[in-house]
């Protein structure tokens, strides 16, 4: 089935960095790729997502890229704030019907003033 | 967007008691949910998959007599942690997919979360 890794798991930034969270999957049908944030005690909030067959997303101040022959895809956000601080999770979906999401094992971001 | 809401937030039980959470889609049917469970500080792992009007969908190791599932109506489905034990204390997070959006694709949107302690 299908696998994702996420890198790094933990990730310091001061404010108005950049960071970039990296993800790779193993199913090459996989086709949909969304990027999700949680805080603290919440569920998960989808922030934007990239299908396969688009390389490119942005929106505003996030953005994600997808490579589809290395099987990899990568969250960008610029001019972090300390708000950005959260748990972000990639996942993928092995399957055309956008059902099932298997998810990155996280990445915790913290933003410093 | 679209709203999906659980309840409890958080429910403490005793152990050998039975809990039930509750995921409805506010605004939107979902005919198909999902339940995952999340571990401190580790990813969402997905449980089952909830079917409206027929058996959910276990994922390998997961005890479907333990955490029964039901998904009677359009907006609602309901887990039950039955015999809970402290190993299932958990965060358990639903979600559903609304398909009348992003082209019938489907996003899919979370629950707040249920955070169940068992004593």
């Amino acid at each position: 089935g299908e696998n994702v890794e996420q890198h790094p798991s933990t990730l310091s930034v001061q404010e108005g960095d950049s960071a970039v969270i990296k993800c790779t999957y193993s199913d090459s049908a996989s086709n949909y790729f969304p990027w999700y944030k949680q805080e603290l005690g919440k569920g998960p909030q989808l922030i934007i997502d990239i299908r396969s067959n688009v390389g490119e997303k942005k929106d505003q101040r996030i953005a994600v890229t997808l490579n589809k022959t290395a099987k990899h895809f990568s969250l960008h956000i610029t001019e972090t704030q300390p708000e950005d601080s959260a748990v972000y999770f990639c996942a993928a979906t092995p399957n055309t019907g956008f059902q099932k999401l298997v998810f990155g094992t996280g990445t915790r971001l913290l933003v410093s003033p | 967007g679209a709203v999906v809401s659980q309840h409890p937030s958080r429910v403490i039980c005793k152990s050998g008691t039975s809990v039930k959470i509750e995921c409805r889609s506010l605004d939107f049917q979902a005919t198909t949910m999902f339940w995952y469970r999340q571990f401190p500080k580790q990813s969402l792992m997905l449980m089952a998959t909830s079917n409206e009007g027929s058996k959910a969908t276990y994922e390998q190791g997961v005890e479907k007599d333990k955490f029964l599932i039901n998904h009677a109506s359009l907006t609602l489905s309901t887990l039950t942690v039955t015999s809970a034990h402290p190993e299932d204390s958990s965060f358990y997070i639903c979600s559903a997919r609304d398909l009348q959006l992003a082209g019938g694709t489907g996003e899919l949107f979370f629950g707040e979360g249920s955070r169940l302690t068992v004593l």
